[in-house]
């Protein structure tokens, strides 16, 4: 495709149900990285990925959340046991992995936990 | 780790005036700094980046200007217009490393 594709566009998960949100990064771009917004805010680092290499998880708030990239194209960003601090927008974003160059960035996954 | 702090959090100006956001950052092996555009229920998109080895950047209405002794830079905005109404983050990336850290972002309300 033209952009990043991140499905479902919305998820309502029940506390405590497993969510498995899902990147389509950019063809040929090598660094792929997750983004929390909360409402309000600034996008939050979670993780980074250059190709299937996982380089940074530093932002993952809790071992709750688990990304991963297997074949260094599509990500899936796991959340085990939804808790409603994690409702929010998940943000996935590619790059061609060069150094300083743009981020592109999906529509986003709005996930309400109830 | 990288810190980005932005101000003001909201900002309102008639239609035709100039805006301007302000940030800093704390790493200073940061070398590049882009600006997103967040239009409601929208992705944020790049609107213009500036590197190290340059102080001032200029597209159209808009310019950023970078003081890296200092570790800040801004993004101005001239002769608003209605559809400048967003949110807009600045953010630092570190020489060799492509994490992004974003600012807290600026809602900017134009008004006609």
């Amino acid at each position: 495709g033209a952009g990043v594709s991140q499905s479902p566009r919305y998820k309502v998960a029940k506390r405590g149900q497993d969510v498995a949100l899902r990147c389509d990064p950019i063809s040929g771009h090598v660094s792929l990285f997750w983004y929390q917004q909360a409402l309000g805010q600034g996008p939050e680092f979670l993780t980074y990925f250059q190709n299937e290499a996982q380089l940074d998880k530093s932002g993952l708030p809790s071992d709750r959340f688990f990304a991963e990239r297997p074949e260094g194209s599509v990500s899936t960003l796991k959340i085990q046991r939804t808790q409603q601090e994690d409702s929010a927008v998940y943000l996935c974003a590619s790059s061609l992995g060069r150094l300083n160059t743009e981020a592109f960035f999906g529509q986003g996954t709005r996930l309400t936990v109830v | 780790g990288e810190n980005v702090e932005q101000h003001p959090s909201t900002l309102s100006v008639q239609e035709g005036d100039s805006a301007v956001i302000k940030c800093t950052y704390s790493d200073s092996a940061s070398n590049y700094f882009p600006w997103y555009k967040q239009e409601l229920g929208k992705r944020p998109q790049l609107i213009i980046d500036i590197r190290s080895n340059v102080g001032e950047k200029k597209d159209q209405r808009i310019a950023v200007t970078l003081n890296k002794t200092a570790k800040h830079f801004s993004l101005h905005i001239t002769e608003t217009q209605p559809e400048d109404s967003a949110v807009y983050f600045c953010a630092a990336q570190r020489g060799g490393y492509q994490k992004v850290t974003f600012g807290i972002g600026t809602k900017l309300q134009v008004i006609p």
